[in-house]
């Protein structure tokens, strides 16, 4: 069955300090897919990135880095020198390559970044 | 740009009404979601729909259904509400049905929900 776990409930930090979210993912698949979202305040949930099994590559995209390591099962995620307008909950997910399901979120992480 | 609408922000009902909460995406998406999200438990996935009069049980149906009648559309019903339906309830789309599982889903801002 798939599971994420992101055992990380909540993280505060002082702006421009890094900051790392853990995401850890079970599934018998070969094929699948992994999502991080970020939910600021406001609510919307708002996609940040997708990574499929087949592609390790880290990613890199301004302060977000994102890292994806199989043999761990895990896709952790990195911000660089925080700022306030990080604050919000994050949210991983994961989703087997098969038409027909749908996406497996974590509980998510809320991370509070103060001036 | 993609835009998923909630028809309310803020809704207060009381015990045993029968409760709507509409959603409407405007990219002809063909999958549209329903979930709930509690603290401490995260998003959790009431009903889902790949089609126009399709409705698949995602892991928490009880107490709840849906109805898309028009693709655009898409229905969340509480039967009879009760207290422990007290939540923030999101709507999801995304466009294609035979590649749901590897396409991000875009999100509306929620309706939060409160039975008295």
């Amino acid at each position: 069955a798939q599971k994420v776990t992101q055992a990380q409930t909540e993280i505060s930090v002082v702006e421009k300090e890094d900051v790392t979210l853990d995401c850890v993912y079970e599934t018998r698949d070969t094929t699948y897919y992994l999502f991080w979202y970020k939910q600021p305040p406001s609510g919307e949930l708002v996609f940040l990135i997708r990574r499929n099994s087949f592609d390790e590559q880290n990613e890199i995209s301004g302060r977000y880095s994102w890292n994806f390591q199989k043999s761990t099962s895990s896709f952790n995620f990195t911000i660089t020198a925080s700022q306030v307008v990080d604050s919000a909950v994050y949210f991983c997910a994961l989703s087997e390559g098969q038409a027909g399901t749908a996406l497996i979120f974590g509980k998510g992480t809320t991370l509070s970044v103060s001036s | 740009d993609v835009k998923v609408t909630q028809s309310s922000r803020y809704l207060v009902k009381r015990t045993g009404e029968k409760v709507f909460l509409e959603c409407v995406q405007d990219m002809d998406h063909e999958n549209m979601f329903w979930y709930r999200q509690d603290p401490g438990l995260g998003l959790r996935l009431i009903y889902f729909s790949y089609d126009v009069k399709m409705k698949e049980k995602g892991d928490i149906p009880e107490g709840y259904s849906v109805s898309r009648e028009k693709k655009e559309r898409f229905s969340l019903i509480l039967e009879s509400a009760s207290t422990n339906q007290t939540s923030m309830y999101l709507c999801a789309s995304s466009p294609d049905r035979d590649r749901a599982y590897n396409q991000p889903q875009h999100f509306g801002d929620g309706t939060r929900l409160s039975i008295l």
